[in-house]
């Protein structure tokens, strides 16, 4: 079965400092990844998605197969960066499909000033 | 309103009570979704409708009773439910089945 680990609850740094939310996975094939971000008092959101390959607010996201990870990583936190972080998987063979995405518990990010 | 809108924000209920949670989306979305989440536990999917039809029971018990009249609307009805139902209920929607779920705020149930 597929299966989306966070291995950090909590995760706490200082602004302007590298963070790194950690993402492992467990699939057959080549999956497609996702971030959502919920921050306090919003509602939850899509951060980035692996195929789009892109830079949102400074966050980076590369699919290390060898690994089988997802990290996501911003060089320079910033405090607005503090809110709950889910890393997501869609189901094997759906091309993509949100229609049973697979999350994870999530990392709760503080970054302190 | 844009966006996905769910009511009530709150609810607290016993167990013998039937209440309905609902959703709306001006998105003009396809597909909606019902998630629940939970203290220590990820998001965990409950229903998926596609154009109006179910497309996902994530084995769900039957005392969580979906339905979706229109592409824009979903509500999940409850009845007999128990202390452990207790939860974030969200509403979601998407264009496509590969485009990126949108998200309510959320319904916070309370079953006393």
């Amino acid at each position: 079965a597929q299966r989306v680990t966070q291995p950090e609850k909590l995760l706490s740094v200082f602004k302007g400092a590298p963070v790194e939310l950690k993402c492992n996975y467990s699939y057959s094939g080549s999956p497609e990844l996702f971030w959502y971000v919920q921050y306090s008092r919003q509602r939850l959101q899509l951060l980035l998605r692996h195929i789009s390959r892109e830079s949102i607010k400074g966050f980076t996201a590369d699919l290390n197969k060898g690994e089988t990870s997802f990290h996501l990583k911003k060089p320079f936190a910033q405090e607005e960066d503090s809110a709950m972080y889910y890393c997501a998987l869609p189901p094997l063979g759906s091309g993509g499909s949100n229609y049973k995405l697979t999350f994870g518990k999530g990392t709760l990010l503080t970054v302190n000033p | 309103e844009t966006g996905v809108t769910q009511t009530p924000r709150h609810l607290v209920m016993g167990m013998t009570n039937k209440k309905s949670l609902k959703c709306e989306q001006h998105l003009g979305h396809n597909a909606m979704y019902w998630y629940k989440q939970s203290a220590k536990k990820p998001l965990e999917l409950m229903f998926v409708y596609n154009f109006k039809e179910q497309t996902e029971n994530n084995s769900v018990p039957s005392r969580f009773s979906p339905e979706c009249p229109n592409s824009s609307h979903l509500f999940l009805h409850l009845h007999t439910l128990q202390p452990e139902d207790s939860a974030l209920y969200l509403c979601a929607s998407s264009q496509v089945k590969n485009s990126p779920l949108h998200f309510g705020n959320g319904t916070r149930l309370t079953v006393t």
